[in-house]
């Protein structure tokens, strides 16, 4: 089974700073997908950006990146500039290939400050 | 853009009575999901639902969940006798496929919150 592991459960940030968010994870399988979800005050879940496990190369949405590091099963967030809208919960998230269900991890509550 | 609806967004019920929480998945997505996430917790998988019938479920789900899709568009998930531990946020998502293969990307849902009394 796999597991996924946020070990920040709060974070604060000044606005327009840079801030990393980690995650690990645990899996056997070699083909997989990592998500980074964001959940803002209104509980909804939206997509900040994945990564393809075969994939060398780190994913880039805008402000936010990825630090995907296969061997050491370690996907970190890291948001640039930060806003004050990115004050949100974050949850990383990982999907095999062969099942149907993504597996969460236990968020990281994130906070921008003026 | 492309969106999954869910109706009701809140919905309060007493416990032991039956609730029905309403997904409209994206037109062309074939996979369907429920998800729950109790307050202050982790967002937990509950139930696939593909070709008509459920493909993976977790241990969570179990006989009083069912899920149905009745006329090709809802998407539903039926808690038949509610406990005061199935307060949550339940979500309802969508996908053009499963697993890490090609653009499986879940469009989520912005939830129905349930409370039991």
């Amino acid at each position: 089974a796999q597991t996924v592991t946020q070990s920040q459960p709060e974070m604060s940030v000044q606005e327009a700073e840079t801030v990393t968010l980690s995650c690990t994870y645990d899996t056997s399988e070699s083909n997989y997908y990592l998500f980074w979800y964001k959940q803002p005050p209104s509980r909804q879940m939206i997509l900040v950006i994945r990564q393809e496990a075969y994939k060398q190369q780190n994913a880039t949405e805008n402000r936010f990146s990825v630090n995907f590091q296969k061997a050491a099963k370690s996907f970190s967030l890291k948001i640039s500039d930060s806003q004050l809208g990115d004050t949100a919960m974050y949850f990383c998230a990982f999907i095999g290939n062969a099942g149907n269900m993504l597996t969460f991890g236990g968020g990281t509550r994130l906070m921008v400050k003026p | 853009e492309p969106e999954v609806t869910q109706t009701p967004s809140h919905q309060v019920t007493q416990m032991g009575q039956e609730v029905i929480l309403r997904c409209v998945p994206i037109s062309n997505h074939l996979y369907f999901y429920w998800y729950r996430q109790i307050l202050g917790q982790k967002v937990e998988f509950l139930v696939s639902f593909y070709n008509n019938e459920i493909s993976e479920k977790s241990e969570i789900f179990d006989d009083q969940f069912s899920v149905e899709r009745p006329d090709g568009s809802n998407f539903t998930l039926k808690i038949r006798s509610t406990k005061l531990e199935d307060s949550a946020m339940y979500f309802c998502a969508s996908s053009t496929r499963t697993g890490a293969s090609g653009a499986n990307v879940l469009t989520f849902g912005a939830g129905s919150r349930l409370t039991v009394l």
